[in-house]
């Protein structure tokens, strides 16, 4: 099955830095890699995703790349503020015969004035 | 309001007393799953559905049971709950394979 790497777990930037956050993947099926953000005591929210057939995707201040060679995403959030800290999930997905969609583990990301 | 609902959204319960928790949609979405969020672990799919009557194992099926009768719904059901089951319960719908999963505002279950 799908196997999802996702580094580092904890991330403590200054306000108006950046931010990235990195995630391999396993399974070379895999063709959908969305971006959930999860703020405290809420529940998780789409805020990027990116298909097999693009390289980079980018929406204001956040960008995702893919490089399916090396099989491995990240997430850059430019420009931090306050309200960007949350735990972020990268996940995988094969949208062919499998429907499972595989998170990795998480992470936390702390923006400090 | 487009939504994904969950109830209850705390339970405390004790070993071995069976137990449900709905989720319902009113996206009219086909997919539907069910994961647990533990620290460290990040999201673990238990369970999903393509559509009614067709469901299918997640990568931590072991200990819970799904049943999908109707398009909306899509309850999981504990057996025989033990400690090792406490945890956050999302529940999340999307309208196909691939698209963007919408959850539901979480369950903590607490198994004593």
């Amino acid at each position: 099955g799908e196997n999802v790497e996702q580094h580092p777990s904890t991330l403590s930037v200054q306000e108006g830095d950046s931010a990235v956050i990195k995630c391999t993947y396993s399974d070379s099926a895999s063709n959908y890699f969305p971006w959930y953000k999860q703020e405290l005591g809420k529940r998780p929210q789409l805020i990027i995703d990116i298909r097999s057939n693009v390289g980079e995707k980018k929406d204001q201040r956040i960008a995702v790349t893919l490089n399916k060679t090396a099989k491995h995403f990240s997430l850059h959030i430019t420009e931090t503020q306050p309200e960007d800290s949350a735990v972020y999930f990268c996940a995988a997905y094969e949208t062919g015969t499998a429907s499972k969609l595989t998170f990795g583990t998480g992470t936390r990301l702390q923006v400090t004035l | 309001e487009a939504q994904v609902t969950q109830n209850p959204r705390y339970l405390i319960t004790v070993t071995g007393k069976k137990l449900t928790v709905t989720c319902s949609q009113n996206m009219n979405h086909e997919y539907m799953s069910w994961y647990r969020q533990d620290p460290g672990l990040g999201l673990r799919q238990i369970y999903y559905s393509m559509n009614v009557e067709v469901t299918d194992k997640g990568d931590v099926p072991e200990g819970y049971k799904v049943s999908r009768k109707e398009k909306r719904n899509f309850p999981l059901i504990l057996e025989s709950p033990s400690p090792n089951q406490t945890s956050l319960y999302f529940c999340a719908s999307s309208l196909s394979n691939g698209g963007e999963q919408y959850f539901g505002p979480g369950t903590r279950l607490t198994v004593t």
